[in-house]
Formats: C-alpha cells, structure tokens, sequence
C-alpha cells in the first residue's frame, strides 16, 4: 500500500486561505468515504480535523473544511491563523480493514 | 474523560525485544478498534496495524506484517504492539489511537511512545 500524495509543503499570510491537496489511487481515496485529516503540531500526537471527507469533529474551527474529487482530497484552511501553523495528513480506507496515511504538508503560515 | 494512556519511552539494543502498551479509559474499550502508528524522526505517519480488542480481530498493514506483532487484553482495556528482535531502523515515536466500528477514522490519539534502538 503506497502512501498518498501531498505537497510537502504549503503557505500564506495570516487571513489567506491555503489548500492542501492528497492524492491516491481508486483502491483508496477515490473508492471510499473515510477520507480523514490530521493536524500535527511538532512534539505533539495527530489530532482529527476532517472526517468522512468533509466533517468537523465537535470543537475544530469552521475555517477548515474538506472535500474530494476521484482519486483526490483536499484540505482547505481559510483564515489562517498563526495556530494553524502545523504539519497536516491525509488518511483513507484502503479496504480490508487497512488504511493508508498521506506523505504529509508542513504549513506555514507567513 | 477519554484517556489513552500510552507507556513510557524506551531504550533497548538491537536484538532485544520489547511490548508497549496503550491503556483506554473513559470510554467503551470494546466497541473501538485500537490502531498503532509509526513516525520516525523526522518523518510522516505510518500506519502498522489494527486491533479490536474485543475479540483480537487484528489487520496488519503488508509493510508492518511478520514484522511486529499487535495484541489486546480487553480485561484491562489494554492494546500492545512488540518485537520479538529490534533493530535500529526501529526507532520512532509509536502511537496509539482508536477507532469507532464501522468508522474510517481515528478520533482520539495517545501522546505516544518513544522507542529508541542502538547498537
């Protein structure tokens, strides 16, 4: 199973709005809804941003959002705030009980 | 309050072998798989392997297969995951997080365990 695609890196200026994108195959991202997003501050565990494609757990700003298009999904954070400066992943269901992380974006916000 | 009480770094030498533990609380422990990811410095997430602790079901990503091995004891809402032999190309930070059934994502994470290997 081969990691999913992301930038390695992604910026803007605080306000700004900066997409990432996470791009598989149609065994994963394009063939299933359990498209996830993680956001990772240095030292710290992955927190849930984004689940099944486009939802918000309880407590996570609207400024970030999710969609997908076939085999490719993608993490928008508009107004960007200097806390959303983090390393983010993509994750998806790869079928038979076994998922598949993304290669990872480190954003800076400028 | 859900807690996923992960154990404490280790240092071991190559050859050794080694468990680490993820203990959940503050929630239902067998209606969540339990799975185990690897970062190694400076790198992305992994993700190695899955468990459900109420009957052991497990699912290991074919990279991680034969490589370690995950178990739980839902007795004491416990997830391992362990080497029978480390090697150095083992050290990363390893953690655990759970997933509800019939969910596709991992919704609440533990702080992680550092494992460190050297010769």
């Amino acid at each position: 199973q081969s990691a999913l695609t992301q930038p390695p890196s992604a910026s803007g200026s605080p306000g700004q709005s900066v997409t990432i994108s996470c791009t598989g195959t149609s065994n994963d991202v394009g063939g299933y809804k359990s498209v996830s997003w993680y956001q990772q501050h240095p030292g710290k565990a992955p927190k849930l941003m984004i689940y099944e494609v486009n939802k918000r757990p309880s407590g996570v700003p609207d400024r970030f959002s999710g969609s997908k298009s076939g085999n490719t999904a993608s993490l928008t954070v508009s107004g960007l705030q200097a806390e959303d400066e983090s390393d983010y992943y993509c994750s998806s269901y790869a079928g038979n009980n076994i998922y598949v992380f993304g290669t990872g974006t480190e954003v800076t916000v400028l | 309050e859900v807690q996923l009480v992960q154990s404490g770094a280790e240092v071991k030498k190559t050859g050794e072998s080694l468990k680490i533990s993820c203990e959940g609380s503050g929630y239902n422990f067998n209606t969540y798989w339990i799975v185990w990811v690897r970062q190694m410095p400076g790198k992305g997430l992994e993700w190695m392997g899955i468990i459900y602790p109420g009957d052991s079901n497990t699912k290991y990503s074919p990279s991680f297969q034969g490589q370690v091995t995950i178990s739980a004891d839902k007795s004491i809402n416990t997830a391992y995951l362990q080497w029978s032999s480390l090697k150095a190309s083992d050290t990363a930070m390893y953690y655990c997080a759970r997933r509800l059934t019939l969910s596709g994502y991992f919704d609440f994470w533990g702080r992680g365990t550092l494992v460190t290997v050297s010769s």
